[in-house]
């Protein structure tokens, strides 16, 4: 069966540091990625999205970016962080045909501070 | 763009059934989702439609009429670990992008 596990849970980061957190699918080949961030209080806002190897589509505009170095790896990263990156980060996958379900990884909560 | 509408908050009673109504305005429509999250944790997958009709799952059924961009999500005999926000989700477009709105947060009270 397949599964997606991101890390780190949790991270307390200071203003002006770098940040990069992991996700990964297993169980499964070419799958579609995304990044999301839910701000407390708030929806879900789909940040990045990638149909395959090196290939990235940003949504919004921000000082985060992504990459996918490997088929089932997708990475969110950061140079400098500011205080209004602090949110809820999601990792989700699905096949990509319609009529596949999204799923979610377990979460990362960034506090920048 | 697309646009997502749902209420904020509902409040119902244990053994009760809510309806949880998503109007939603899109092109490229491929589906609409509905996810449970509890508070802290990562959204969950309820159901799916694509066609009109209704899409019963245990306690819960979800609805939808594309003509009229409306859905609702249906869960009967309420328990209070049903408490959680429920958000609506749209599919379209290259990448099958999923947008969402931003969530029904659902009190069940004795």
């Amino acid at each position: 069966s397949q599964t997606i596990h991101q890390w780190p849970a949790t991270l307390v980061q200071p203003v002006g540091s770098p940040l990069s957190l992991e996700c990964t699918v297993e169980g499964t080949s070419n799958p579609n990625l995304y990044w999301y961030r839910q701000a407390a209080g708030r929806g879900l806002q789909l940040l990045f999205y990638s149909v395959g190897i090196g290939q990235i589509s940003s949504e919004v505009p921000q000082n985060l970016s992504a990459s996918r170095p490997q088929d089932r790896q997708f990475i969110l990263s950061s140079k400098k962080l500011l205080l209004s990156d602090s949110g809820f980060y999601l990792c989700a996958w699905t096949m990509g045909q319609p009529g596949n379900t999204i799923y979610f990884g377990e979460g990362s909560w960034l506090t920048v501070v | 763009g697309q646009n997502i509408d749902q209420p904020t908050e509902m409040t119902a009673t244990e053994g009760a059934i809510v309806q949880i109504n998503c109007t939603y305005q899109t092109s490229g429509f491929n589906g609409l989702f509905w996810y449970q999250q509890h508070a802290g944790e990562a959204p969950t997958f309820l159901s799916y439609n694509v066609l009109d009709g209704l899409e019963e799952k245990g306690r819960f059924s979800s609805f939808l009429s594309r003509s009229k961009g409306y859905s609702y999500l249906l869960l009967k005999e309420l328990q209070m670990k049903d408490s959680a926000s429920y958000l609506c989700a749209v599919r379209s477009g290259g990448g099958n992008k999923l947008t969402f709105g931003t969530g029904t947060q659902l009190k069940v009270e004795l």
